[in-house]
């Protein structure tokens, strides 16, 4: 039971190219997330599944596409990577509606030259 | 989503208790206080959540004030692995878009 993963680890991008970060759960759960975490601030989220075929915005959605592929899977795409988007990068998903905790991937350490 | 207040950092002796404090005065009757901890960099961990009521689990307690405004999280033998940044977030479940993460208590846990 690995929970929640995430792949890369580690990335560095130059200005202008594309990468998909992966996440993968085995837990069951129907509602996934994707936040980013800079030095100074707190997790700030991306975008957001609550269902499968479902995906919303979050607080900091620009620059950003995801793709929730199926229960298991839900993940984000740059188009165009900035060096603004150099951050952490971790995919949560969450346990039952009624008590709402959220389970974190080790996160994906992203650098944008 | 209720915005929290909590102290930057705290500091507490190996085998004592620590506890955290947090501040959530505008918190509405249909939002939960969730704690989380965040260890050097891995990602944010689940502690503990509650409503009205005092919680326990293994991992910590959570006091929460007759009026709601503000919670404590108890870990009552803090050891060196206890050294993290705990986060007290107020979340209406209902509502996934506005979660708010604040930048945590740093709690460092001393020999």
């Amino acid at each position: 039971n690995a929970g929640v993963t995430q792949t890369p680890k580690f990335q560095v991008l130059k200005t202008g190219q594309s990468m998909t970060l992966q996440c993968a759960q085995d837990m069951n759960h129907n509602s996934m997330y994707w936040y980013r975490q800079d030095p100074g601030m707190g997790l700030r989220l991306i975008y957001y599944s609550a269902s499968e075929g479902t995906t919303d915005k979050g607080e900091v959605p620009n620059g950003y596409n995801v793709s929730r592929l199926n229960k298991r899977e839900f993940s984000l795409r740059l188009e165009s990577a900035a060096p603004s988007q150099t951050s952490v990068y971790f995919c949560a998903t969450v346990g039952q509606a009624i008590s709402y905790e959220q389970y974190f991937g080790p996160g994906t350490r992203l650098t944008v030259t | 989503d209720a915005k929290t207040t909590q102290p930057t950092s705290m500091d507490c002796a190996e085998g004592r208790a620590a506890n955290l404090p947090c501040n959530h005065s505008t918190i509405s009757g249909n939002e939960y206080v969730y704690w989380y901890r965040q260890i050097h960099s891995q990602g944010p961990q689940y502690i503990i959540h509650g409503l009205k009521n005092n919680e326990t689990n293994e991992m910590a307690s959570l006091i929460i004030t007759e009026d709601r405004k503000s919670s404590t999280l108890i870990l009552p033998h803090a050891t060196l692995r206890d050294t993290a940044v705990y986060y007290c977030i107020a979340h209406y479940a209902g509502n996934n878009r506005k979660l708010i993460w604040g930048l945590g208590t740093s709690l460092a846990v001393n020999p």
